[in-house]
Formats: structure tokens, sequence, C-alpha cells
């Protein structure tokens, strides 16, 4: 099976700007997890879909959002980019058959600079 | 609050020894701790992961521990090898499972002289 894959890999902004990213999760998986990595604050999460529902939501401002298509295909939004948005955006798909399945495969990152 | 801490932050050992990094989680209802391996511009993979059903589990070199009672696990590589050199990250599962949220810890970085 192909794992998660995200686009773009690398990405450049600037301040003002939105900016949107995609993943692709494992064929067959139905969730899809993001999470936002830096140095400072390390691996921190974003939000969960399943089934084109948000599930659950971390602490980061309205400014982040996201979307599942029926596919399962997610897209993640974030609107007026501020410098500390600069970060690697991860997606992690999921079978979520049920509760007790809870592997998350990661895919390769975005890596968003903002400048 | 939810919180994952993770020791030590640096662990620099000669190839062939044990490594060990241990977590402290926060949660009491948390039921699944995974370990991720980071290699340099790649995303975390999977490498082993444990339920709270469970008190230990093995693959090969790689082992993990669980007390619940103590919200502790930990991870154990034995006979490490120069690639086993990444950055890895413990994480608990948020409350019992049902919304795909995990939390992560600041993560070891692990490098293995040859």
């Amino acid at each position: 099976k192909a794992g998660v894959t995200q686009t773009p890999r690398y990405l450049i902004k600037t301040r003002g700007q939105q900016v949107t990213l995609s993943c692709s999760p494992i064929s067959g998986h139905r969730s899809v997890s993001w999470y936002q990595q830096t140095p400072g604050q390390g691996l921190q999460f974003l939000f969960e879909y399943f089934s084109e529902t948000q599930r659950n939501k971390g602490n980061f401002p309205g400014r982040f959002s996201g979307r599942q298509f029926s596919n399962s295909r997610s897209e993640m939004n974030v609107s007026t980019l501020e410098l500390g948005d600069s970060a690697l955006y991860l997606c992690a798909s999921s079978p979520r058959v049920s509760s007790n399945y809870n592997e998350q495969f990661f895919g390769p990152g975005t890596r968003l600079t903002v400048l | 609050g939810e919180n994952v801490e993770q020791h030590p932050s640096t662990l620099s050992v000669q190839e062939g020894d044990s490594a060990v990094i241990k977590c402290t989680y926060s949660d009491s209802a948390s039921n699944y701790f995974p370990w991720y391996k980071q290699e340099l511009g790649k995303g975390p993979q999977l490498i082993i992961d444990i339920r709270s059903n469970v008190g230990e589990k093995k693959d090969q070199r790689i082992a993990v521990t669980l007390n619940k009672t103590a919200k502790h696990f930990s991870l154990h590589i034995t006979e490490t090898q120069p690639e086993d050199s990444a950055v890895y990250f413990c994480a608990a599962i948020h409350g019992s499972g049902n919304t795909g949220k995990l939390i992560f810890g600041q993560g070891t970085t692990l490098q293995v002289k040859p």
C-alpha cells in the first residue's frame, strides 16, 4: 500500500497570506489528523477528521481550519499567516475502525516558511 | 492538563550498547502509547506501540514497557546500531481513544557511535 502523501513538500509564503496544504491518507483509512511540529513546541495536535467531520480540535486559533472530502483526502488552511506559523505540518492517517484502532501513520510533512 | 514528559532529551551510546528512553503521562484515561522514530527530513515513523492491557511488548531489538499505576512507559533498544540514530518520540492517546489526538513528548535525540 502507498503511504501517506502530502503536497506540497515545501512552501514559502509572506505574512498575511493564506495557505492550503493537502494530505492523502493510506487507502482505506478514514481518519486524518494534523499536527504542527516546531523546535520550540514539539509536535502539537491541530485537529482530526473522520468521515468528513471534525472530531477534535487542538488549542490553535481559528486561523487554522481544515476539511475532509468523501474520499478521505484532507486539506488544512491557515489564513493571515504569521511568522510563528513557520513549521513542519504533518498529516497522520489512521484506520479508526473503532476506538481500539489508534495507530497513526505519518506523511513526510509540508515545510512551511513564513517570511 | 494533559502532558507527556520524556527523558533524556539527548542520549549517546556506543554501538552494541542498549538505550532506554522514559516517559510519564498525566491523563489516567490514556490507553494507547505509541513510539515514533523521526529521521532528518522525514515524518515520524511508528516503531512500536502498547495498549494499557499489556505490560510489555517486544519486536526484535525494540521493547516497550508500561506501568499504568505509575503512569510510566519506556522504550528499550538493545544491540544499538548506527542506523538507530534519530529522534524518538513517545506519545499517549488523549482520553480513552475516541479521538485521534496524540499527546507527544518533547523527543530524545539518540546518537549511536560506531
